[in-house]
């Protein structure tokens, strides 16, 4: 079975503050994505990443996967009140079937 | 920016009837999906369905559970007996390719067995 565990499972902060966000597992994905999840509603999806070491930017938030892609982290600069959510990692493997195996999850709170 | 969409959003049955969650995928996706999350606790996979069959389930999706792309737009997932531990978040999404590419989730049905 692969596992996702996620860490911090909550985080409360001021805003301005700077936060990092980890997932990490013992298994191998293909690719790795993290998703926002508001109360009630499914998964948005904010990035997708694949390669081993690779890094993607979006705005104020930085992605990266591990080089042996086994564990990401995302990384939120200057943290605003409406970043406050459920984020959630999820790792693919590549098979036939495509499914994603999710962590736990962070709640992020940020405070005004 | 293309959709998910699910009905209905909230769905209360009696243990033992039949429910049928209904999803309408993205046009142009090929592959689509059902997840559950029992409040509080992970989104979970139950199954994977492309080119009008299934391609991978969990242990979850046992003889209880049933998929079906009745037309060119809807997806839908049947539960013959529920139990009162299907009461969950249920969610469909879809995707463009085996990639994963455009991993699209619908808002979700929340099913709540009584």
């Amino acid at each position: 079975t692969q596992l996702l565990e996620q860490s911090p499972q909550f985080l409360s902060i001021q805003e301005g503050e700077n936060l990092t966000v980890y997932c990490n597992s013992s298994s191998v994905f293909s690719s790795l994505q993290w998703y926002r999840q508001e109360p009630g509603e499914g998964p948005v999806l904010l990035v997708t990443v694949v390669t081993g070491g690779e890094v993607k930017k979006l705005k104020r938030l930085t992605f990266q996967f591990g080089d042996a892609r086994k564990d990401s982290s995302l990384h939120i600069t200057a943290a605003q009140p409406g970043d406050t959510g459920l984020y959630l990692c999820a790792g693919a493997r590549n098979n036939a079937g495509n499914m994603l195996t999710f962590g736990g999850g962070t709640r992020l709170m940020v405070k005004p | 920016e293309p959709e998910v969409t699910q009905t209905p959003s909230h769905q209360v049955t009696q243990m033992g009837q039949e429910v049928i969650l209904r999803c309408v995928p993205i046009s142009n996706h090929l592959y689509f999906y059902w997840y559950r999350q029992i409040l509080g606790q992970k989104v979970e996979f139950l199954v994977s369905f492309y080119n009008n069959e299934i391609s991978e389930k969990s242990e979850i999706f046992d003889d209880q559970f049933s998929v079906e792309r009745p037309d060119g737009s809807n997806f839908t997932l049947k539960i013959r007996s529920t139990k009162l531990e299907d009461s969950a978040m249920y969610f469909c999404a879809s995707s463009e390719a085996r990639s994963g590419r455009g991993y699209t989730f619908g808002s979700g049905t929340r099913l709540t067995v009584v």
